[in-house]
């Protein structure tokens, strides 16, 4: 079965500095996976998804996402913090359904 | 509607109790999905909706638990002998056909409160 493991369920950053999102993923097969992103009193939003086509991947808001076959990893990076990312983010795989990881917490740091 | 919607957006109930949740998906989405999210975890799959059938039920934690989407449209859960475990906000998605070259959109969810 597909399955995704988030590293770090709080992760705190100060405005302005780099966000890394950690990511790992275990799938059989090559797997299309997914980053969301769920505000505070707001449902889930997609932010990226990877399909095959490109290792790294541009999304929303500025973030990007790299898929690193060697390491099972797809972790989830902005250059620069905003106050506005703070958020909870999951990582997510393809399943004929979408099978979440438990998520992490971001913090933006004044 | 231009979303998925679902109603109630929250129902508290007793333990014991019967109650179904609604959810309308996006006009012409063929693949309907609901889940469960706990306080301080992700989504949790419970089961998917291809047209009017049932196309992967693994994830209801039991018989308590069903789902019917019988015109393809609508899809209704229905939990049975409420437990206050089963609080939790209930989120539905939908989607024009394979996750794989479609996106999936959420609704708001309906936040579950059994006392």
């Amino acid at each position: 079965a597909q399955s995704v493991t988030q590293l770090g369920s709080h992760v705190s950053v100060s405005e302005g500095a780099l966000v890394l999102l950690r990511c790992n993923y275990s799938s059989s097969v090559p797997p299309y996976l997914f980053w969301y992103v769920q505000y505070p009193n707001q449902g889930l939003q997609l932010l990226l998804k990877y399909t095959s086509a490109a290792t790294l991947v541009k999304g929303i808001n500025g973030f990007e996402a790299e898929f690193k076959k060697s390491e099972t990893s797809f972790h989830l990076t902005k250059p620069s913090a905003h106050m506005s990312d703070a958020a909870e983010y999951f990582c997510a795989v393809e399943d004929d359904k979408i099978i979440f990881g438990k998520g992490t917490r971001l913090h933006i740091l004044p | 509607g231009a979303g998925v919607s679902q109603t109630p957006s929250n129902k508290v109930t007793e333990k014991g109790k019967y109650v179904e949740l609604r959810c309308d998906p996006i006009s012409g989405h063929t693949a309907l999905y609901w889940y469960r999210q706990s306080l301080g975890q992700g989504p949790e799959f419970l089961i998917y909706f291809q047209g009017t059938g049932a196309a992967d039920d693994s994830g209801l934690p039991n018989d308590r638990f069903f789902a019917v989407r019988p015109e393809g449209s609508v899809s209704t859960l229905k939990i049975q002998r409420t437990e206050r475990g089963d609080s939790a906000v209930y989120l539905c998605a939908s989607s024009l056909g394979s996750l794989k070259n479609n996106e999936q959109f959420f609704g708001p969810g309906t936040r579950l409160t059994v006392l």
